[in-house]
Order: C-alpha cells, then sequence, then structure tokens
C-alpha cells in the first residue's frame, strides 16, 4: 500500500539529547514537509522540501535540521537547542508546485523529559 | 506572510449542519483544503478546491469559496457524532508550501 510513515509513534528523550524523527513515503512524492502541532496552535511548518538534497526553513526551523539524500526519506532532528521540544510532529508529502493534496503520516507524539 | 485563520471551537446539534469559515491572505493561493484530525491521529483530506472554482459539493460536505473576500467554508450536513474531530483549514501558497489554520474544535451535542 501507498503511504506515509512516521516512526515511533511516541518519543521520550532527556533533554539535551538530540533525537532523529522518521519519516517515509513510497508515493512518489517529490515534496516534504515537518510541521509541528501544539495545542490551540495548529500546525506550523518547520522544515519544507521540494526536490532532493534541497530544503527551506519554515516558520519556526530554530533548533531543527533535516536532510533529504533520497526522495523517499525526510528525517527531522530535533536538537538540544530547541528550546520547547515536547509536540506533536507531523511530516507529509505531495507532488510538486501544483499539487493537490498533502498526505500525513500518523504523526510522532515526543516528549522530552 | 502568509495567514490562515479559524475560529477555535464550534459545537452543533446533532443533525444539524455545521458551518466552519476560514480566511486566508495570499490571494495568489491555487489550491484550497479541508483536513480532519482525529484524537492523536494525523491528518486525513476532506476535500479541496481549486481557486477557480466557487463550489464544491461531495455527500455531506459543501466547500464555498469567495475568492474577493478570501473566504472559504465548509458546511458538513446532518452533523454525526463521527464528525467530532479538528478541522483545519489550509491554502497552497504562491512560495510553494501548504499554510494551516489554527484548526476549528468542532463538538456536537445530543
Amino acid at each position: 500500500d501507498g503511504g506515509i510513515t512516521q516512526s515511533p509513534k511516541y518519543l521520550f528523550r532527556k533533554e539535551g539529547q538530540n533525537v532523529t524523527l522518521s519519516c517515509e513515503q513510497n508515493l512518489n512524492h517529490d515534496a516534504m514537509y515537518w510541521y509541528r502541532q501544539d495545542p490551540g496552535q495548529g500546525l506550523r511548518l518547520i522544515y519544507y522540501s521540494q526536490i532532493v538534497n534541497d530544503f527551506q526553513k519554515g516558520d519556526i526551523a530554530e533548533g531543527y535540521s533535516v536532510s533529504r539524500e533520497k526522495k523517499e526519506s525526510f528525517p527531522l532532528t530535533v536538537t538540544s537547542a530547541q528550546k520547547n521540544p515536547t509536540a506533536f510532529y507531523l511530516c507529509a508529502s505531495s507532488w510538486d508546485r501544483g499539487n493537490t493534496e498533502a498526505f500525513f503520516g500518523q504523526g510522532t507524539r515526543l516528549t522530552v523529559v | 506572510g502568509e495567514d490562515v485563520e479559524q475560529s477555535l471551537f464550534l459545537s452543533v446539534r446533532e443533525g444539524d449542519s455545521s458551518v466552519i469559515n476560514c480566511t486566508y491572505t495570499d490571494s495568489s493561493s491555487t489550491y484550497l483544503y479541508w483536513y480532519k484530525q482525529e484524537p492523536g491521529a494525523g491528518l486525513q483530506l476532506l476535500t479541496y478546491i481549486f481557486s477557480n472554482m466557487d463550489m464544491k459539493q461531495d455527500q455531506r460536505l459543501t466547500v464555498l469559496l469567495n475568492k474577493k473576500d478570501k473566504h472559504l467554508s465548509l458546511r458538513i450536513a446532518d452533523t454525526q457524532t463521527g464528525d467530532s474531530a479538528i478541522y483545519f483549514c489550509a491554502v497552497y501558497s504562491s512560495a510553494s508550501k501548504i499554510i494551516f489554520g489554527s484548526g476549528t474544535r468542532l463538538s456536537i451535542r445530543p
């Protein structure tokens, strides 16, 4: 089945540690996105990538890093520089310019203690 | 910059129609979407509309677009308890990224 997969669903980390969230898609989509969701604030764009080996900062990129070495993979690293990393993280993918919809993964809930 | 706004809460009686409203700022948005999110889950696309359309109907869902006022609405007819969720308005902006509103939490009264 085609789709977009995020893992793990729940993740716990100690403060000061970097952590990497996985996002894989087999839809052959060119564009991939990472969003952060906090209660009452909707989705905020962290990073997005329209093509392999290229990505752009979204609205809240500070404290995060990404890579796009393969078309199907767009991992997100939450670094120790992110001041408030506990949140629900959503990955999405779509066709490139002129897309019709973005497909979402089921999300990863990150808790930093 | 680009912005998408929605009210945070809506409560309707079971069987009534729900209307969720959204305003956006990017007049060059080509696609506008409505997504549904159930607790602890990702987002599910409900419907979308192209910017050259005024209305789109899909079973119980009706989307209305007023491009002049940059206003988008989602009407759910005969609202059921299973429609309880957060509904997100989103636009595909001229900067080639998808911008989301804050989401409207729809609750259903018996």
